[in-house]
């Protein structure tokens, strides 16, 4: 099974500022078989990125995705109050698929 | 617009059986994978497996193989997700979803509500 450990853990932040968390696969993952999830508290999950960079429909060009390989990453550019969740990556590529153990944003 | 709703909320005693489900519309139900992932209270999202409505094709996680079954009606493009003898570590968010793209076991884009399941004595 493909391990996603995702850092940090918790981001403090204020709004405005710029929100940057990592993810890093224990095998190479194709970058066609990574996505990333918002999930806020009482709401389903969400995708907000997939194929490493691209956007969900309706996500604001603020979130960004890079990476490849085993090391991925998500940049929140100048947070907005309803960016403060919890994101997961997600691998698909590898059976089983897989989530990260997530990263909460939370105000500071 | 695609959408899956969710059975709803259940309390269970150990050892009881149960079926939650997972009712699709808006897409053609047969095309794509419908996926199960779980949410045990303050944990992170585990996949526990995928069905294709087509031919009821099922992979499972090894970690609920032979733990949970899926299954499918297409008259009523509804899937399933049941339990024969519930355990109190069963307890959790249910969410049914569904892959952004046709063959595909992640990436999920069309998520159901949740289907909160709490098993105790």
């Amino acid at each position: 099974e493909v391990v996603l450990t995702q850092s940090p853990g918790t981001l403090s932040l204020s709004p405005g500022e710029r929100a940057t968390f990592s993810c890093r696969a224990s095998q190479n993952i194709s970058s066609a078989y990574l996505a990333w999830f918002q999930h806020k508290t009482g709401q389903a999950p969400s995708l907000l990125i997939f194929g490493v960079s691209n956007r969900a429909s309706g996500v604001a060009d603020r979130f960004s995705g890079s990476g490849y390989g085993t090391d991925f990453s998500v940049t929140i550019n100048r947070l907005e109050p309803e960016d403060f969740a919890v994101y997961y990556c997600h691998q698909f590529g590898i059976s089983p698929p897989s989530f990260g153990q997530g990263t909460k944003v939370e105000f500071k | 617009e695609a959408q899956l709703v969710q059975s709803g909320a259940e309390v269970k005693k150990p050892g009881d059986s149960l079926k939650i489900s997972c009712q699709a519309s808006g897409y053609s139900f047969s095309t794509y994978w419908i996926g199960w992932v779980r949410q045990m209270p303050g944990k992170g999202l585990e996949w526990m497996g995928i069905i294709y409505p087509g031919d009821s094709d099922s992979r499972y996680n090894p970690s609920f193989q032979g733990q949970v079954t899926f299954s499918v009606d297409k008259s009523i493009n509804t899937a399933y997700l049941q339990w024969s003898g519930l355990r109190a570590s069963d307890t959790g968010m249910y969410y049914c979803a569904r892959p952004k793209d046709v063959g595909q076991y992640g990436a999920f884009d069309i998520w159901g509500q949740g289907t909160m399941v709490i098993v105790s004595s």
